[in-house]
């Protein structure tokens, strides 16, 4: 049971303009999200993350936002630039019975930025 | 400040073997996170430690193990291999989580 859907495997847009990334999740007890972001041949880097506690988070070209009523997250990317092609994978965190964080992970989107 | 490392980069086992793989987290990170990666399944958790402590576990088979040592590096074990274990392993630590997670580059497990 994928509890972090992207629903989306792949995405192409043009350089300049903007590059949305939706994530949607079922379990309303995750309580921060966060985007990863990975180049082929290396880890996952970490890109930005939002608590449930707000509904907006901005650092730079990148904003995530937070729609808890709709299960519904989205970054985006403006503007988009050809080093940003890359997969970017959705992930929720939240505290198993034992109190500790257990953070899940979406199967990833693929962005082509085409110059 | 040194990465995550992880060790070997690639490996080559046969089915029925058993196969080891390690972490050495960021320099001040305790907690270390173990994920299976395979195409079209994004990234299957598998379990997390902190400070020596299996905190939580992932939905895989008992043939995967792991453990943490008091210098906070890890080893993750799978026994008795699997076609379908051919999978990139990545580690991950973290301080806290509002800094996110820094991965590894990655074990590449190839079982033949």
């Amino acid at each position: 049971d994928q509890q972090v859907k992207q629903n989306s495997p792949s995405l192409s847009v043009q350089e300049g303009r903007i590059s949305i990334l939706n994530c949607d999740y079922t379990n309303s007890m995750f309580d921060y999200f966060l985007w990863y972001k990975k180049y082929p041949a290396e880890g996952p880097t970490f890109l930005i993350s939002i608590s449930s506690i707000k509904d907006k988070n901005e650092d730079g070209r990148f904003t995530v936002f937070l729609n808890k009523s709709a299960k519904h997250l989205s970054l985006h990317i403006v503007p988009s630039q050809p080093g940003d092609s890359a997969v970017y994978f959705c992930a929720a965190s939240a505290r198993n019975s034992g109190g500790y964080q257990k953070v899940t992970f979406g199967i990833g989107t693929k962005l082509q930025v085409i110059p | 400040k040194a990465g995550v490392t992880q060790t070997p980069r690639y490996l080559i086992k046969t089915r029925g073997q058993q196969v080891t793989l390690s972490c050495s987290p960021i320099s001040g990170h305790r907690s270390v996170s173990w994920y299976q990666q395979t195409p079209g399944q994004g990234l299957q958790f598998l379990f997390e430690y902190f400070s020596e402590t299996q905190r939580n576990k992932g939905n895989f088979p008992g043939r995967f193990s792991g453990r943490q040592f008091s210098n906070s590096r890890s080893e993750m074990n799978v026994s008795t291999l699997e076609l379908g274990d051919s999978a990139l392993y990545l580690c991950a630590s973290s301080f806290q989580r509002d800094y996110g997670y820094t991965f590894g580059s990655g074990t590449r497990l190839t079982v033949v």
